[in-house]
């Protein structure tokens, strides 16, 4: 059973196309999160959300948006997609805020 | 703003030669410490959570300690399969940001 579950693995686009990445919990968690890892590794908290409300968001270029139709789920749409959007996304999930995470496979990214 | 660094950047072991890790953080009202390790191509995996200064953990040849300015992961007779990259994290908690911070990690190689 996987607790955290992104699609798609990879991602290969053009530059100023839309593209969307899934996430699913299956560990009945409160709080769910994306991270972008660049190049360097480093890891960057993107977006959380908290019984489906938005509870941080960080500067994040508004072609970024996340959404959570439900506590098991936060999609993450990205529009007009260009070069330094490369990156890898990961999802992850924690009971409650401040807890231990528990983090996705990863989406590779790659924009030309 | 919560700020946490990690040293060395990388540390190369021969099999069995015992070592530490350092993660040094600033953060506003302390919600937990949080070590996780990452191997190549796949998400960061949950070591552990450390909550409070003078608190310790253990797992296998993995522990973990942490005080008011620093936590350590120490090594014990590591073995080629300890090799991957460990990330130190911190969150602050009510009154804080709940922001997650991570550190650049440290890339651990262990030779046989």
């Amino acid at each position: 059973d996987t607790a955290v579950s992104q699609t798609p693995k990879y991602l290969v686009t053009q530059m100023g196309n839309d593209k969307s990445i899934k996430c699913e919990q299956n560990l009945g968690h409160d709080t769910m999160y994306w991270y972008k890892q660049d190049s360097k590794k480093f890891l960057k908290i993107m977006f959380s959300y908290n019984n489906k409300e938005l509870i941080i968001n960080e500067t994040v270029p508004n072609r970024f948006s996340p959404k959570s139709p439900d506590k098991a789920h936060l999609n993450l749409h990205i529009n007009s997609l260009e070069l330094g959007d490369s990156a890898v996304y990961f999802c992850a999930s924690s009971q409650g805020m401040g807890e231990t995470q528990y983090f996705g496979p990863g989406t590779r990214l790659l924009v030309l | 703003e919560d700020q946490v660094t990690q040293s060395p950047e990388a540390l190369r072991l021969q099999e069995g030669e015992s070592s530490s890790l350092n993660c040094s953080y600033t953060v506003s009202g302390l919600r937990g410490l949080f070590w996780y390790r990452q191997d190549p191509g796949k998400g960061p995996e949950f070591l552990f959570t450390l909550y409070s200064a003078g608190e310790e953990k253990e797992k296998e040849r993995l522990k973990a300690t942490l005080t008011k300015k620093e936590s350590f992961l120490h090594i014990t007779a590591p073995k080629p399969e300890d090799s991957a990259t460990y990330l130190c994290a911190v969150q602050a908690g009510p009154g804080g940001s709940y922001i997650p911070t991570f550190g650049r990690g440290t890339s651990l190689i262990v030779h046989p």
